[in-house]
């Protein structure tokens, strides 16, 4: 099983809901990723994980806080959004973090929309 | 300041003939460079990679290409074909202060390949 999945696939919330973006993997993988991802742009990295810990948090405002539950699963909550966080939220992971020679494989990623 | 440039944002190509994607990074410390593909709707897909340390990989129909002294590397796609019709990212990694690497992509801004039957 070499798939990162992604759930929900489109989500559209208003400035003062609470959401939560879901990420799997059953690879093994220790290092998990959040990315952000706005159109004609490359993906932004977000927040690593790495062995179910924080290990890099991007100057990410307080209104994204990730979790990660366990060595499968990578979570994103999110509340009081702002309209400009419309974007594409990728999932990855790979082996380790801390390895110049291993790659991130990503999920399909969430299209969330902020109205 | 952007560290890794695709300086194309578009290349159109006849089907059966090469694709040649560029890339260009400013960051000595990279020692890891990946190229994704990645198709509307869709999580970029990892294609090929290379490391500092060889000039050439080669996968099949992708053959990428590294030029240290020009800080610079290519993506050879041969014989192009319609379904390779996406946009590709270069992306690099380095190490960090002590000889272990970040971990961190850094990515380029994508060039869109449209292949033409």
């Amino acid at each position: 099983d070499t798939e990162v999945t992604q759930t929900p696939k489109h989500l559209v919330m208003g400035m003062t809901n609470k959401k939560s973006l879901k990420c799997e993997q059953h690879m093994g993988h220790r290092a998990m990723y959040w990315y952000k991802q706005k159109a004609k742009k490359p993906p932004e990295l977000m927040f690593v994980y790495s062995y179910e810990k924080l290990s890099i948090n991007e100057s990410v405002p307080s209104r994204f806080s990730p979790e990660c539950p366990n060595s499968s699963l990578l979570n994103l909550h999110l509340h009081a959004l702002q309209p400009e966080d419309s974007a594409l939220y990728l999932c990855a992971s790979s082996q380790v973090q801390f390895s110049s020679y291993n790659e991130q494989f990503f999920g399909p990623g969430t299209r969330l929309t902020v109205l | 300041d952007q560290q890794v440039k695709q300086n194309s944002p578009s290349l159109s190509v006849q089907e059966g003939r090469i694709s040649i994607l560029n890339c260009d990074y400013t960051n000595s410390m990279f020692d890891y460079f990946l190229w994704y593909k990645k198709y509307p709707a869709e999580g970029p897909t990892f294609l090929i990679s290379i490391s500092s340390i060889k000039d050439k990989n080669e996968d099949g129909r992708f053959t990428v290409f590294l030029n240290k002294s020009a800080k610079h590397l290519s993506l050879h796609i041969v014989p192009s074909q319609p379904g390779d019709s996406a946009v590709y990212f270069c992306a690099a990694t380095h190490r960090a202060a002590g000889g272990t690497s970040y971990g961190k992509l850094t990515f380029g801004q994508g060039t869109i390949l449209t292949v033409h039957p």
